[in-house]
């Protein structure tokens, strides 16, 4: 059964700053893996997604890396601001090769990032 | 089309009644999924349906919930009898396909359910 961590639960910075946030599978047979953002109250927005076979995802200011064999993926914010405020989820898609659909999410990190 | 549609956007209900909530995918997009977040938690996965076949569903699913996409395209879940451990946040999203790209999901604002 898969289980997804991601460390730590919160995390509060001054505004500029570079941040890295932690995801870890135990079920290395993904398919690909999504990032989220969450803003309170409101549905989850599709942030990056890595194939199985890839090994980084970069889109504007974040960088998303993916280690497979050791069931890690890293979540890089560059020059944080305060509209990045939110939680960030990752969410490993199960099932290897034969792709099962379900996504299997972590409990996410709430990020602040203060003026 | 301007992404996944959800309604309604928040229900208010009384043990034991039932609701129904409804899911518009995004058009061209022939998998649709349903989640369930509690506070404090990530999503769980409860079902999914590639065009209007349920492929999928959680152990979560008890039989109190049945979900139907009749035609391939809009979705429903209908709660029976709800108990105040439903109350949540229900999420909806939809993905072209199961592969490369075409895998991303997108999600739907939700409908928060709260059941009294």
């Amino acid at each position: 059964k898969q289980e997804v961590t991601q460390i730590p639960a919160a995390l509060s910075v001054p505004e500029g700053e570079n941040l890295v946030l932690n995801c870890s599978f135990t079920d290395s047979a993904i398919y690909n893996l999504q990032w989220f953002r969450q803003d309170p109250g409101k549905g989850l927005t599709s942030l990056l997604l890595i194939q199985s076979s890839q090994r980084e995802q970069t889109s504007g200011r974040l960088n998303a890396s993916l280690d497979k064999s050791s069931g890690r993926s890293t979540l890089y914010i560059a020059a944080s601001q305060p509209g990045d405020s939110a939680t960030y989820l990752c969410a490993p898609l199960s099932g290897g090769s034969s792709n099962t659909g379900k996504l299997i999410f972590g409990q996410g990190t709430t990020l602040q990032v203060k003026p | 089309d301007t992404g996944v549609s959800q309604d309604p956007r928040h229900k208010i209900t009384k043990r034991g009644q039932n609701v129904t909530f409804r899911c518009d995918p995004i058009s061209e997009h022939n998998r649709l999924y349903w989640y369930r977040q509690t506070l404090g938690q990530g999503p769980e996965f409860l079902t999914y349906f590639q065009n209007e076949a349920q492929l999928e569903k959680s152990r979560l699913l008890s039989d109190r919930f049945s979900a139907e996409r009749p035609k391939g395209s809009f979705s429903t879940l209908e709660i029976q009898r709800t108990e105040q451990g439903d109350s949540a946040m229900y999420l909806c999203a939809s993905s072209l396909g199961d592969r490369g790209t075409k895998n991303i999901q997108y999600f739907g604002a939700g409908t928060r359910l709260s059941v009294l």
